[in-house]
């Protein structure tokens, strides 16, 4: 079946540090990659996306790229902000036929001025 | 546009009370409905999901119950609420399947406090 794993938070970094939050997969067929973000109290909301190999989703100086050999899709940023203080999710569709999304555990972020 | 409205935000309720959750869906047609649950510090639970009008399948067994009486609207259900029903409860949607390129939609959630 499919499955999504995240590296385990909670990830504390200063402000304008380099984040990356990993994030690797197993799936039949060819998956959608999505990365989501939660602010507190909020809802989920898209960040990116990719939906075929080697393609690369930026949202907000958040980026990730689609490594089907690797079966990887880490989310990076350059410097974070206070405000990318957060719960981050990814998460694979594996296409026609599927009715669901996988989530990833989270990984919660807390940036420090 | 489409939107996706969720209520209420919060919600206190005492033990073996009912609950009610709604959750309607507007600027599209035949979406995708799912109710997800996230207690404090983890992970989503998928609860159920719905494909159609009075389509539901639960994912985890328990005192919840969904329905959808209209095809924009799914409400969440217990008769009676246990404490470790407390958590936070999220709505989405998505179109229908074979369109999952597009991701899920959610609502703002409900902060459910059993008490």
């Amino acid at each position: 079946g499919n499955s999504v794993t995240q590296m385990e938070g909670p990830v504390t970094l200063s402000e304008e540090a380099f984040l990356t939050i990993n994030c690797t997969y197993t799936a039949t067929g060819y998956p959608s990659l999505f990365w989501y973000v939660q602010y507190p109290g909020e809802g989920l909301q898209l960040l990116l996306k990719a939906t075929k190999a080697d393609d690369k989703g930026s949202n907000k100086g958040f980026e990730a790229t689609y490594r089907k050999e690797t079966t990887s899709f880490h989310l990076e940023k350059g410097s974070v902000q206070v405000s990318d203080s957060a719960v981050y999710f990814c998460a694979l569709s594996s296409g026609a036929g599927s009715y669901q999304l996988t989530f990833g555990k989270g990984t919660k972020l807390s940036v420090i001025p | 546009s489409q939107t996706i409205h969720q209520w209420p935000a919060t919600l206190v309720q005492p033990v073996g009370s009912p609950l009610s959750l709604e959750c309607t869906v507007e600027g599209t047609s035949n979406p995708n409905l799912y109710w997800y649950r996230q207690a404090a510090g983890r992970g989503l639970q998928l609860l159920f999901y719905s494909v159609g009008i009075g389509q539901i399948s639960s994912e985890v067994p328990q005192n919840l119950s969904a329905s959808r009486p209209q095809d924009r609207q799914f409400i969440l259900s217990s008769k009676k609420l246990l404490l470790s029903d407390s958590g936070f409860y999220l709505c989405a949607w998505s179109l229908s399947a074979g369109s999952l390129n597009y991701g899920y939609t959610f609502g703002s959630g409900t902060r459910l406090t059993v008490v």
